[in-house]
């Protein structure tokens, strides 16, 4: 979508590496969201930011930290990555107001 | 918790007919409630926001109620045509963080 974007777009990557996911956003919108969706759970909520370097845990936030240092940017790392965080990550952004959330593309993990 | 169930979970009709989307969720203290379209691989779509003081919203062949208090939305689609087809997602924002919790969606098939 217009004005977010996520890094990298697809990944292969092996059990017990670290990973890290990039969200970045044109909007200055001050909340951005992790979500995660796999089949049959649905989309799930993993980390949150309601600024710069405020950030809170999710549904599944075990095994995923997240960081924000300026407005645009929300990156996520999976420490150790593990082949049960394979799934498809979406970025999300909101003003908190009345605008309702923008998603990005997503980006599709696969942990070999 | 937040919970949000969408019936059907699968809907195939011939075009032209008129479909009805039923979401509940369980928690009535929303700020918004926005319903997306998802493609097969692509990311999400916002089709509508209802604001929770709101009772419906609109636009072209698509239109969303909300009944806050016993905590559903309905999404209507008129005259469906076979580029409707796809994955339809209901999402209320709900806590200090206004995230959005989803549904398993509805898989909408329209036959040419």
């Amino acid at each position: 979508d217009a004005g977010i974007t996520q890094s990298p777009r697809h990944k292969v990557t092996e059990t017990g590496t670290p990973v890290t996911l990039r969200c970045h956003q044109t909007e200055n919108h001050r909340y951005m969201y992790w979500y995660r969706q796999d089949p049959g759970h649905g989309l799930r909520l993993i980390h949150y930011s309601y600024g710069v370097k405020d950030t809170d845990k999710g549904e599944v936030s075990d095994g995923y930290s997240v960081s924000r240092s300026k407005t645009e940017d929300f990156l996520l790392t999976l420490e150790s990555a593990t082949s049960s965080q394979t799934s498809v990550y979406f970025c999300a952004i909101s003003d908190g107001t009345q605008v309702g959330y923008t998603f990005g593309s997503g980006t599709r993990l696969t942990v070999v | 918790k937040q919970e949000v169930t969408q019936i059907p979970a699968a809907l195939s009709v011939p075009e032209g007919e008129n479909l009805v989307l039923n979401c509940s969720f369980t928690d009535s203290a929303i700020y918004n409630l926005q319903w997306f379209r998802q493609d097969p691989g692509k990311g999400l779509t916002s089709l509508l926001l209802i604001q929770s003081s709101q009772r419906e919203q609109t636009s072209g062949r698509l239109n969303a109620s909300l009944d806050k208090s016993s905590g559903r939305s309905t999404l209507y689609i008129a005259a469906s045509q076979p580029g409707d087809s796809a994955t339809y997602l209901c999402a209320p924002e709900t806590g200090s963080a206004r995230q959005l919790t989803f549904g398993s969606g509805t898989q909408l098939t329209v036959l040419p």
